[in-house]
């Protein structure tokens, strides 16, 4: 089983359209949670850290259920600068500030 | 913003050659890494610097690689006798500390193609 997994889309959402992202994670003893924007050909950009208690900025929303191993990211009112890779990373405690990414979801926004 | 620097941002090499990537992590950052991502495939970890020594590196780290930190400020990347399957982008980072909330701050990462 992967590591970390997620569903590799794309997703092709309109202007204004809410989308959300699926990952789950293989070690159930991972604590620390991430999402990442990756531009096509750029570095990764954090987005926003994953709480147990779900947690929002601004359009952006992450939510963490430890008993499903399953993380989320919800975008609402998408905007075309929104189009990305999307990246569900999960940081591993048993190593030294080593993180571990999922493949990616791409976002297509278009008009 | 304070960022990490890269350089070069593209280097096309011959297989066999040795390459060294070069990187200014964050100033007031104490710890270093290089991920690579092959075109179309993940990030992946390749190695950890903490105190002038590795921490941590994957099992693609191998022999082939090395990391340095020659002065006060650069952590080089070197692959000797590059193969053809190097060909990726190489990610250099740097955070502050080892805990889960030190954001780990990438730079704009150098291509590299092996032909």
């Amino acid at each position: 089983r992967k590591e970390v997994e997620q569903d590799p889309g794309p997703f092709n959402v309109p202007e204004g359209a809410t989308v959300a992202f699926n990952c789950t994670y293989s070690n159930s003893a991972s604590q620390s949670f991430f999402w990442y924007r990756q531009d096509c050909r750029k570095e990764p950009k954090l987005l926003m850290s994953v709480y147990s208690s779900g947690n929002e900025d601004g359009r952006f929303t992450a939510q963490l259920n430890r008993a499903s191993q399953y993380i989320s990211l919800l975008i609402r009112d998408s905007k075309l600068s929104d189009s990305a890779t999307y990246l569900c990373v999960v940081f591993d405690s048993g190593g030294y500030n080593k993180l571990i990414f999922g493949a990616g979801t791409r976002l297509a926004v278009h008009p | 913003e304070p960022e990490v620097t890269q350089t070069p941002s593209h280097q096309v090499t011959q297989m066999g050659q040795e390459v060294i990537l070069r990187c200014v992590p964050i100033s007031n950052h104490l710890y270093f890494y290089w991920y690579r991502q092959i075109l179309g495939q993940k990030v992946e970890f390749l190695v950890s610097f903490y105190n002038n020594e590795i921490s941590e590196k994957s099992e693609i780290f191998d022999d082939q690689f090395s990391v340095e930190r020659p002065d006060g400020s650069n952590f080089t990347l070197k692959i000797r006798s590059t193969k053809l399957e190097d060909s990726a982008m190489y990610f250099c980072a740097s955070s502050e500390g080892a805990s889960s909330g030190n954001t780990i701050y990438f730079g704009e990462g150098s291509w590299l193609t092996v032909v």
